[in-house]
């Protein structure tokens, strides 16, 4: 069975400063996707970035990369330069892909709250 | 450019009425499909996926069900609502068999059940 956890419920965090939100997964399928999602206030859901399993190199977009370290099953988001909108629950998700049966489970997610 | 709709926004049902919550999607087809519940503050907890017309799976064991009668139609049901079923519920879409691809969230159903 496929989890996720993410064992920071809260996070604070001076502005302009960087932060690392942690995501640990497990599964026994080589084949996986790991996603970031941002969910502000109003309840969207805001994808940020994706990371394969058979990717060699960190996935980066603007200012949010990817940790990826998989021997550890470890998936941290790093946001550089915070900045005060980034203040949001963040969530982790996991993608399995047999065929025909795919499954996204997502973490119980962190809130960042940015300080000025 | 493919289009997500959730419906109804927010809601308010009184304990044992029936649920129907009505997601479609727009612009694509064939998508894997997905209803999340999300308590107050909580993470998001997978209630059924599907991969197909008549295909569904369900995660957790509930008084819920629900249904794809269509390729971009996805219901989300209930007989008689518990208090317990109030929450933030999300519909999503997925291209299949596409692991590298995110999934695109609906905007949302607010129940409370009271």
């Amino acid at each position: 069975a496929q989890k996720i956890t993410q064992t920071q419920p809260g996070m604070f965090v001076q502005e302009k400063e960087a932060v690392t939100l942690d995501c640990t997964y497990d599964t026994s399928d080589p084949s996986y996707g790991l996603f970031w999602y941002k969910q502000p206030s109003s309840g969207e859901m805001i994808f940020l970035i994706y990371q394969g399993s058979y990717d060699q190199q960190n996935a980066t977009e603007g200012r949010y990369s990817l940790n990826f370290q998989k021997a550890r099953k470890s998936a941290n988001l790093v946001i550089s330069a915070s900045q005060l909108g980034d203040s949001a629950m963040y969530f982790c998700a996991m993608g399995l892909s047999n065929f025909g049966n795919e499954k996204l489970t997502f973490g119980t997610g962190t809130r960042l709250t940015i300080i000025p | 450019s493919q289009t997500i709709h959730q419906w109804p926004a927010t809601l308010v049902q009184p304990v044992g009425s029936p649920l129907s919550l009505e997601c479609t999607v727009e612009g694509t087809s064939n998508p894997n499909l997905y209803w999340y519940r999300q308590a107050a503050g909580r993470g998001l907890q997978l209630l059924f996926y599907s991969v197909g017309i008549g295909q569904i799976s369900s995660e957790v064991p509930q008084n819920l069900s629900a249904s794809r009668p269509q390729d971009r139609q996805f219901i989300l049901s209930s007989k008689k609502l518990l208090l317990s079923d109030s929450g933030f519920y999300l519909c999503a879409w997925k291209i299949l068999n596409r692991r590298n691809t995110e999934a695109f969230f609906g905007q949302g159903t607010r129940l409370t059940v009271v």
